[in-house]
């Protein structure tokens, strides 16, 4: 059974701090690993995506980056902003399947 | 950038009536939508992949009489809750790769927040 898990469930920060969310997945055959941001009671949206063949991304102030070979995956993001306040997820993609982490709460106090 | 548009945002609906929930993209064709559910305080939980064409592949423990997932075209999927009970109340996801693009990340909808009375 394929399974991600997210560490830690819930994280809260002072505002500026850089911190890391960490992403494990059984099975290394692996199509695509994605991180999601969702704001409660909200849709996802898509952060970035790391495929395969890749190592990391960046896109502004976070990265990710994937060890295929230990099963993880960490989101780091820097300088955090109260804005950067929700729940993020961690996605590890078959082609046609997908298996979500129960995610990563994060508040980031002004 | 690729959009899915998810319609309607909010639903309420009584006992024993039906829903239907659309996903479409906007800008890509899919061939594989795929529709989630989430629970309070728990992880989307994908409940079936929409198929264009054919029938729709159902995951364990969800009832295919009950979620009809219709995909009748390239960019369009629909989900219908038949005769919703309060239970079904949950918000809804849908989700769209483009066919057409190799490696190509899913792209979700808002959601539907469904609530049965």
């Amino acid at each position: 059974k394929q399974e991600v898990t997210q560490i830690p469930a819930a994280l809260s920060v002072p505002e500026g701090e850089n911190l890391v969310l960490n992403c494990s997945f059984t099975d290394s055959a692996i199509y695509n690993l994605q991180w999601f941001r969702q704001d409660p009671g909200k849709g996802l949206t898509s952060l970035l995506l790391i495929q395969s063949s890749q190592r990391e991304q960046t896109s502004g102030r976070l990265n990710a980056s994937l060890d295929k070979s230990s099963g993880r995956s960490t989101l780091y993001i820097a300088a955090s902003q109260p804005g950067d306040s929700a729940t993020y997820l961690c996605a590890k993609s078959g082609y046609s399947t997908l298996t979500f982490g129960k995610g990563t709460m994060l508040l980031v106090s002004p | 950038g690729a959009v899915v548009s998810q319609h309607p945002s909010r639903v309420i609906c009584k006992s024993g009536t039906s829903v239907k929930i659309e996903c479409r993209s906007l800008d890509f064709q899919a061939t594989t939508m795929f529709w989630y559910r989430q629970f309070p305080k728990k992880s989307l939980m994908l409940m079936a992949t929409s198929n264009e064409g054919s029938k729709a592949t159902y995951e364990q423990g969800v009832e295919k009489d009950k979620f009809l997932i219709n995909h009748a075209s390239l960019t369009l999927s629909t989900l219908t809750v038949t005769s919703a009970h309060p239970e079904d109340s949950s918000f809804y996801i849908c989700s769209a790769r483009d066919s057409q693009t190799l490696y190509s990340p899913l792209h979700f909808g808002n959601g539907t927040r469904l609530t049965v009375t």
